[in-house]
């Protein structure tokens, strides 16, 4: 079945620093890869998606490329600030149609300045 | 637009006690999905709704865990009996067929079960 595999955290980081979450995946067919951000207190959010091989998504300096190659598609930033501190869900989608997904375990991100 | 609305935020009961969460999901979206977060486990999914019927409920941990959608606005997940190791934070998300896969999530239910 599909499975999701990320880097184990917690991972922390000083200020400024540049940052990669990895993920891998296992996957029938050609799935969609996501990555949701949880903030303290809240439910997960989304923060990138890439539908299709070589797709980079990005959003709030984080970017991610889908590398079907490798089954990657690894969390990248340049330069990371005290509010990204948050866990961090890799996840891909099951089928086409089927809007469930299957999420990887997190990874707790701690920024510190 | 309001966001997916769960209540009530946090729930401490006694074990033994039936306890039962509410969500209401975003108007239009015709999943629903509720999951379960704890430090041991992760995020585990329990049931996913596709337009009020119950698609899977395999995650669902036994039987003394149930959840109905009665119409498109609301669901419910009940526990009955409650036990200590119910304790986690239950998650109710909500997403629109298109091909996106979009899951939005609610604020969540912090449940205590003393």
């Amino acid at each position: 079945g599909n499975s999701v595999t990320q880097m184990e955290g917690p991972v922390t980081l000083s200020e400024e620093a540049f940052l990669t979450i990895n993920c891998t995946y296992t996957a029938t067919g050609y799935p969609s890869l996501f990555w949701y951000v949880q903030y303290p207190g809240e439910g997960l959010q989304l923060l990138l998606k890439a539908t299709k091989a070589d797709d980079k998504g990005s959003n709030k300096g984080f970017e991610a490329t889908y590398r079907k190659e490798t089954t990657s598609f690894h969390l990248e930033k340049g330069s990371v600030q005290v509010s990204d501190s948050a866990v961090y869900f890799c996840a891909l989608s099951e089928t086409a149609g089927n809007e469930k997904l299957t999420f990887g375990t997190g990874t707790r991100l701690t920024i510190i300045p | 637009d309001a966001g997916v609305i769960q209540s009530p935020r946090h729930e401490v009961t006694e074990m033994g006690q039936e306890v039962t969460l509410r969500c209401k999901p975003i108007s239009g979206h015709d999943y629903l999905f509720w999951y379960r977060q704890t430090m041991m486990r992760g995020l585990e999914l329990l049931i996913y709704f596709n337009n009020n019927v119950p698609i899977d409920d395999s995650g669902m941990p036994e039987d003394r865990f149930s959840a109905k959608m009665p119409n498109a606005s609301f669901s419910t997940l009940k526990i009955q009996p409650s036990e200590p190791r119910d304790s986690a934070v239950y998650f109710c998300a909500s997403s629109r067929t298109s091909g996106r896969n979009e899951q939005f999530f609610g604020p969540g239910t912090r449940l205590t079960v003393l």
